[in-house]
């Protein structure tokens, strides 16, 4: 069946430096890519999306790119502080016209940001 | 209103009862989500409900059963219910498949124990 997998399941950076995520997806009907943050205890919260028919948007500090082609996208966290701390979800959706639903989560990374 | 409300925070419950899951949203969304999210791992879809339809149902149990009152509320109803059902059900909105979107928002999630 469909799946993302997404990596890695933890990372480590100093504050100021960059994190990177990156997911792959199965399903090439997915035109949807969001990402979550999630902190203990918390719900997930959107942090950032993307549409199939773009390639990279960017938030400030965060930032997402996707290729179709290779179907991964990645999440770009500049400047990390240690608020950034907590375990990131990124999700392949879509709708079919048939009535079917995706809305697939990877696995999560743990951020941690060292001061 | 920007926010998707869950009662109860906290649900301990033993396998004869019955009880049930609230879930509320203002934002005008059509399309309701139920998740359900174990421990260190990503949320899994269990129920969508569009435009107070049930649309998707992912293979889930029948002692869960989803209830769609109006276009506002979605319910859970459990009953005899197992240990390994233990777990955070969140509930997310959006705004529907006739919107063109659906980016999903969360509500805080029901901590269920069944004990």
């Amino acid at each position: 069946g469909e799946n993302v997998e997404q990596h890695p399941s933890t990372l480590s950076v100093q504050e100021g430096d960059s994190a990177v995520i990156k997911c792959t997806y199965s399903d090439s009907a997915s035109n949807y890519f969001p990402w979550y943050k999630q902190e203990l205890g918390k719900r997930p919260q959107l942090i950032i999306d993307i549409r199939s028919n773009v390639g990279e948007k960017k938030d400030q500090r965060i930032a997402v790119t996707l290729n179709k082609t290779a179907k991964h996208f990645s999440l770009h966290i500049t400047e990390t502080q240690p608020e950034d701390s907590a375990v990131y979800f990124c999700a392949a959706s879509h709708w079919g016209i048939s009535g079917t639903y995706k809305y697939i989560f990877g696995t999560g990374t743990r951020l941690k940001v060292l001061a | 209103d920007t926010e998707v409300t869950q009662t109860p925070k906290h649900l301990v419950m033993g396998m004869t009862n019955k009880k049930s899951l609230k879930c509320e949203q203002h934002m005008g969304h059509r399309a309701m989500y139920w998740y359900k999210q174990k421990a260190k791992k990503p949320p899994e879809l269990m129920f969508v409900y569009s435009y107070e339809k049930l649309s998707i149902n992912e293979s889930v149990p029948s002692r869960f059963s989803p209830e769609c009152p109006n276009s506002s509320l979605l319910n859970l109803h459990l009953h005899a219910l197992q240990p390994e059902d233990s777990a955070l059900y969140l509930c997310a909105s959006s705004q529907g498949f006739l919107a063109g979107t659906d980016t999903q928002y969360f509500g805080p999630g029901t901590r269920l124990t069944v004990l």
